[in-house]
This record gives C-alpha cells, sequence and structure tokens, in this order.
C-alpha cells in the first residue's frame, strides 16, 4: 500500500491552523497511525487509529478520516511544532510510510 | 522515558553480514510487536520486519532471504542478522515496539549501518 503526503513542505506562522494530507492506494479502515520526527532523533508516535491520542501529545493535534484518505491538524502552531511528520499504514504488510511533510515555522 | 538500546552498527563492505542487536526494558519486555525499522539519510522510515510475541515474524520484501530477525525473551533483547548487504541497506536502523498493535510507540536511538567499498 502506497501512502502519499502532501504538501511535502509547508511553511507557517505560530498561531496558525496547518493540514497535512495523508492518502494511501487503497482502503486502510482506520489503521494509520502519525509520527512526528525532529532532527537528529527518532520518530516520535502522535496519533494511532487515525484519532486516538498518545499519551502526553498536546491537544492541538488532531486526525481524522477514513478508508483512503487522512489528516493531521495542529490547531495553533507552535514553534515546538517544528519536523517532519510521517503517515504509516498498518493494515497490511508491508507496513508502509509517506515520504513526510516538513512544516517550517515562518 | 521508555527507550529501546540498539548497538552493533557500523561501516561493512557490500556481501558482507552485519548483526544488530536491541536491549528493551523490562518494562516493556512484553510487548507483543517488536520491529526494526531503518531510515536512509533525508529519506522516510522504512520497516524491515517484525517479530511478534508468539514468534510469528513478517519481512519486507528488501529484506527477505537476506536479513533474519529474532527475539531471546529470556535476555530481553532483539535481533537483526543481515547478510548480502547492499549500499542501498545504508541507513540507521531502529528497533521499535508497541504492544498493541503494529505502530511504533517506543524507537530506540538508532545505529548507523553504512555498506560501502
Amino acid at each position: 500500500i502506497q501512502m502519499t503526503q502532501s504538501p511535502s513542505t509547508l511553511s507557517a506562522s505560530v498561531g496558525d491552523r496547518v493540514t497535512i494530507t495523508c492518502r494511501a492506494s487503497q482502503n486502510i479502515d482506520k489503521w494509520l497511525a502519525w509520527y512526528q520526527q525532529k532532527p537528529g532523533q527518532a520518530p516520535k508516535l502522535l496519533i494511532y487509529m487515525v484519532s486516538s491520542f498518545e499519551s502526553g501529545v498536546p491537544s492541538r493535534f488532531s486526525g481524522s478520516g477514513s478508508g483512503t484518505e487522512f489528516t493531521l491538524t495542529i490547531s495553533g502552531l507552535q514553534p515546538d511544532d517544528s519536523a517532519t511528520y510521517y503517515c504509516q499504514q498498518y493494515e497490511s504488510y508491508p507496513l508502509t510510510f509517506g515520504g513526510g511533510t516538513t512544516v517550517e515555522i515562518k | 522515558e521508555v527507550q529501546l538500546v540498539e548497538s552493533g552498527g557500523g561501516l561493512v563492505q557490500p556481501g558482507g553480514s552485519l548483526r544488530l542487536s536491541c536491549a528493551i526494558p523490562e518494562l516493556i519486555a512484553s510487548s507483543k510487536f517488536t520491529s526494526w525499522v531503518r531510515q536512509a539519510p533525508g529519506k522516510g522510515p522504512e520497516w524491515v520486519a517484525v517479530i511478534y510475541s508468539s514468534g510469528e515474524v513478517r519481512y519486507a520484501d528488501s529484506a527477505k532471504g537476506r536479513f533474519t530477525i529474532s527475539r531471546d525473551n529470556s535476555k530481553n533483547t532483539l535481533g537483526l542478522q543481515m547478510n548480502s548487504l547492499r549500499p542501498e541497506d545504508s541507513a540507521v536502523y531502529y528497533c521499535a515496539a508497541d504492544a498493541r498493535n503494529l505502530m511504533f510507540k517506543y524507537w530506540g536511538q538508532g545505529t548507523l549501518v553504512t555498506v560501502s567499498s
């Protein structure tokens, strides 16, 4: 299953609402996770099963979607949110990640 | 903070072998799913292999026939034997685990594998 993210890069200001899209090449139902990765660090799980928060994740992050189209929204962008975000499907093998979206702070 | 610890990376020639190891903290040693995920410089993560607590294993096509994932429950360690290495296998290799499903909550810091002559 191919995972396609858009945009590949976005630049936004502190306080902005930011939306990242992830499209699956076939139906993955609700088996989608989102990760945040900062340079030199391992990815950090933010959201799983489309919209379930991992513990400790700020409430400004939210996930939605079903089937083949999914979104990660950051409501009120903060400087600490500067990172690359990846979606990952775990509906079937091989497990696959999207190409990533780099969020830059203006 | 719970963190896995990888070791065993390094420089190896094409066609060579390398064995990676990952120490799994006692707190999450019962995780049902433990995986290896790699990330080439400037690229996104790529799942390599998973081993279930039952012993069932699955591999990415790029790893089938060359890599072997293993788990020693008595020592809480995860292993990845990599044979017939290719330059395109060069990446940071992470071990990752989750108790719930095939996403990755717990990660290590990664170990760098470079395949080059």
